[in-house]
């Protein structure tokens, strides 16, 4: 079974600023899914990627296969992006859904 | 287009009593998907289906069954509740296998006493 670990757990940062958040697996996957969680609960799909990268307005979503690991990063941070953040992985082969990590709770400070 | 929707939104059970939650998705998804979220933790896998009439155990099936009579509906029944199963459950949706967007209702947070 495939073990998705994120860094950090939590992140404060003031408004403006680059933020990186990380995620690795363990075994080869098929799909890399990177959500969002209001501070409501409500879970968004940002980005579903099985290579290279990904760009949504602020948000970039990279991964690179060989080194088993993906980032996610929001350029010109604001404090509406404060929310959690979570990396998903899909190893492929069957139906059954995705496999998550416990999440970034990141915090955009004024 | 509602998407994904669950009903209720929040529930108190005591511990031995049943319920089902609803999950009904409109855009003609065939795989649904029910997950756990408890604190600290990552979303568990419960049960999932690939489309009517066809269901299969997640990670964590002890303590739950499920159904697909249609397309549209995935309810999720608890039959005997215990303090363990409180928790914040989502039903989700997607086209296809895990190489898709799945799509996420608003959650149901139940507690059992």
């Amino acid at each position: 079974k495939n073990e998705v670990e994120q860094s950090p757990q939590n992140l404060t940062a003031q408004e403006g600023e680059f933020i990186t958040i990380n995620c690795s697996y363990s075994v080869g996957i098929s799909a890399l899914h990177w959500l969002q969680q209001h501070p409501g609960g409500g879970i968004v799909s940002l980005f579903m990627l099985s290579s290279g990268k990904k760009k949504h307005g602020r948000l970039i979503a990279t991964i690179n296969i060989q080194e088993k690991h993906s980032s996610l990063h929001i350029t010109a941070s604001h404090p509406r992006d404060s929310a959690v953040y979570i990396c998903a992985e899909y190893s492929g082969g069957g139906a059954d859904g995705l496999t998550f990590g416990k999440g970034t709770h990141l915090i955009i400070q004024p | 287009n509602a998407g994904v929707t669950q009903t209720p939104k929040f529930r108190i059970l005591k511990i031995g009593q049943s319920m089902t939650l609803q999950c009904t998705q409109d855009m003609n998804h065939n795989y649904m998907y029910w997950y756990r979220q408890d604190p600290g933790m990552g979303l568990k896998l419960i049960y999932y289906s690939v489309g009517a009439g066809i269901t299969d155990k997640g990670e964590v099936p002890n303590g739950y069954n499920v159904s697909r009579s249609t397309t549209e509906d995935f309810p999720l029944r608890l039959e005997l509740a215990a303090p363990s199963q409180t928790s914040v459950y989502f039903c989700a949706s997607s086209y296809s296998s895990g190489e898709e967007t799945q799509y996420f209702g608003p959650g149901t947070r139940l507690l059992v006493l």
